[in-house]
């Protein structure tokens, strides 16, 4: 079935720092993939997402590519924020009797200090 | 703010209690879901409600009862629930093959004690 697989937190950096959260999936076909964040004690917020191989998703300084051939959307920001400190999921869409389906990865907790 | 709505945000409830949690959503949403997070475990997808039909239950134990009475509004029942049922309850909706992944609420926390 389909899976998401996202590298294990908790990613302790600096601020300023260069950010990477890999993220692979597995699925048939070409699902859309997607970034959520959820800040401390709330819900789940959409950062960013792409719908096809090679779309280049981009918001609030993040950036991720759906990458076909190595099934990856890598979350990346070049310089982050304290406020940036989140937990971030992958998730990819399959759309199933007319709705969507979100599979989700498990998260990867951001801590970012001054 | 994305637009849905749950309350309340928290909730503590004991074992032999009936609660429920509710989810508005205002967005012309068709479809509409309850996630479960529990501490160091991914998402899971508990119920999905497409046009108010129930069309997907995920192994949930009956002790969680979903309603559905229009496209806007969506509830969870609680009864003799048990203490690892604490968790973080999030509502999404979302508009069918259109929509991006779906929009969140803020989440009930829930302790179960």
């Amino acid at each position: 079935g389909d899976s998401v697989t996202q590298m294990e937190g908790p990613v302790t950096l600096s601020e300023e720092a260069f950010l990477t959260i890999n993220c692979t999936y597995t699925a048939t076909g070409y699902p859309s993939l997607f970034w959520y964040v959820q800040y401390p004690g709330e819900g789940l917020q959409l950062l960013l997402k792409a719908t096809k191989a090679d779309d280049k998703g981009s918001n609030k300084g993040f950036e991720a590519t759906y990458r076909k051939e190595t099934t990856s959307f890598h979350l990346e920001k070049g310089s982050v924020q304290v406020s940036d400190s989140a937990v971030y999921f992958c998730a990819l869409r399959r759309v199933s009797g007319g709705y969507n389906k979100l599979i989700f990865g498990a998260g990867t907790r951001l801590a970012v200090h001054p | 703010e994305t637009g849905v709505t749950q309350t309340p945000r928290h909730l503590v409830m004991g074992m032999t209690n009936k609660k429920s949690l509710k989810c508005e959503q205002h967005l012309g949403h068709n479809a509409m879901y309850w996630y479960k997070q529990s501490a160091k475990k991914p998402l899971e997808l508990m119920f999905v409600y497409n046009f108010k039909e129930q069309t997907e239950n995920n192994s949930v134990p009956s002790r969680f009862s979903p309603e559905c009475p229009n496209s806007s509004h969506l509830f969870l029942h609680l009864h003799t629930l048990q203490p690892e049922d604490s968790a973080l309850y999030l509502c999404a909706s979302s508009q069918d093959t259109t929509a991006a992944g779906g929009f969140f609420g803020q989440g009930t926390r829930l302790t179960v004690v």
